[in-house]
């Protein structure tokens, strides 16, 4: 069964300071994943899909199979960064979601 | 201006009573979704559809029922049967033909059973 996992729900670190939101999946075949976003009153939307291997407002994410990670990554954290964020996986047109995870980045 | 749209925002219910969530979208999409988002259990698929007059059970179908009747529309109807409604919920399309993966997102309609 396909699901996916985001250890932390919460995460906080200082403005400058690198930060990694972590992902973890299951999945029996070639997964399709993807970081979605929702800053505060604004909708949930598509931050960066792996297979493009796109950094998007600095982050970027490596799909590491062995570890059957892909965790989100940003040297140097902005306040603007303070949002929810969502790990997913697609099969077969559906969408599996994590938890999310809350990056609060203090001044 | 393009893109989902959901009504009610807000949505309060008597125990026992059926109530129905609007989506609509003007985007072409084939696939629709819905979501349930409860805190700290992320978005959970309850059920989603790629053609018109066709649909699917996500993983809590349960006491939820849907319809897909025309393209632009997928609307969702809690029933008096779904022991824990109140929630938050979420609709989304997907461009298949694109195949780029993403889903686009309403803002969201939050249903109260008081």
């Amino acid at each position: 069964a396909q699901r996916v996992t985001q250890p932390e729900k919460l995460l906080s670190v200082f403005k400058g300071a690198p930060v990694e939101l972590k992902c973890n999946y299951s999945y029996s075949g070639s997964p399709e994943l993807f970081w979605y976003v929702q800053y505060s009153r604004q909708r949930l939307q598509l931050l960066l899909r792996h297979i493009s291997r796109e950094s998007i407002k600095g982050f970027t994410a490596d799909l590491n199979k062995g570890e059957t990670s892909f965790h989100l990554k940003k040297p140097f954290a902005q306040e603007e960064d303070s949002a929810m964020y969502y790990c997913a996986l697609t099969n077969f047109n559906k969408f599996y979601f994590g938890s999310g995870t809350k990056l609060n980045v203090k001044p | 201006d393009g893109g989902i749209t959901q009504s009610p925002k807000y949505l309060f219910r008597k125990e026992g009573q059926n109530v129905t969530l609007s989506c609509e979208q003007n985007l072409n999409h084939d696939a629709m979704y819905w979501y349930r988002q409860d805190p700290g259990q992320g978005l959970r698929l309850i059920y989603y559809s790629q053609i018109v007059n066709d649909f699917q059970k996500g993983d809590i179908a349960e006491g939820y029922s849907v319809s897909r009747e025309k393209k632009e529309s997928f609307p969702l109807t809690v029933t008096s049967a779904q022991k824990n409604p109140t929630a938050f919920y979420l609709c989304a399309s997907s461009n298949l033909a694109a195949n780029t993966g993403e889903l686009f997102f309403g803002e969201g309609s939050r249903l109260t059973v008081l």
